[in-house]
């Protein structure tokens, strides 16, 4: 019984490069999310995704983050132009359609030097 | 806009010794509230999820109960394994029904 997956579990990035944080959620279960958790900060909402279609990017910042729930394949949060602010755990979670609880996974914590 | 505080921010208590945490919220309309535990550098854990106020649930030394306000996470004779963050959040009734707000976490010690 696979929970949701993430890679990479640590990132290094230097300011000016792209960050590619992958999620595979649980098997079965077609809805993901995407939260950020700062220092000293309770965990954020970022965006909602089922597959091929983003239902709610609200909590994104409008420059240089995007995100992919494609057909096949996992999900995909994109930080282009990282920056020392961007340095945080993304958390990615899943659950099935027509349910409630989010299952979440282990986290990619992003460090930019 | 939904809001989550939970108290106290840490709390430190011997193995055995039965205490509460307490997560506030102010929300226009509930759907749900969860409870999670997450460890040093893991992900947050499901505990549970309750809907209305009066309900309980319970699991193993931890039981949580819910109010039209609050909700309280009790843990009985506690050991040192349930020391972790415990993460309360809310799902809000209406368009955005699938966002979790989440507070601070309490950061419970639980020393043998």
């Amino acid at each position: 019984n696979a929970g949701v997956m993430q890679n990479p579990r640590h990132l290094v990035r230097r300011r000016g490069q792209e960050a590619r944080l992958r999620c595979s959620p649980m098997k079965g279960h077609s809805h993901v999310y995407w939260y950020r958790q700062l220092p000293e900060e309770g965990l954020k909402f970022m965006v909602y995704l089922q597959k091929e279609n983003i239902i709610d990017e609200s909590g994104m910042p409008k420059e240089r983050f995007s995100a992919e729930f494609p057909k096949e394949g996992p999900s995909i949060l994109r930080i282009q132009q990282v920056v020392r602010g961007d340095s945080a755990a993304y958390f990615c979670a899943s659950s099935a359609a027509g349910t409630d609880t989010q299952y979440f996974g282990p986290g990619t914590r992003l460090t930019v030097l | 806009e939904d809001q989550v505080t939970q108290s106290p921010e840490a709390l430190r208590l011997q193995e055995g010794e039965s205490s509460s945490l307490n997560c506030s919220y102010t929300v226009s309309g509930l759907r749900g509230l969860f409870w999670y535990r997450q460890d040093p550098g893991k992900g947050p854990e499901f505990l549970f999820t309750l809907y209305s106020a009066g309900e309980e649930k319970e699991k193993e030394r931890l039981k949580a109960t819910l109010t039209k306000k609050e909700s309280f996470l009790h843990i009985t004779a506690p050991k040192p394994e349930d020391s972790a963050t415990y993460l309360c959040a809310v799902q809000a009734s209406g368009g955005s029904n699938y966002k979790l707000t989440f507070g601070k976490g309490t950061l419970l010690t639980v020393n043998p």
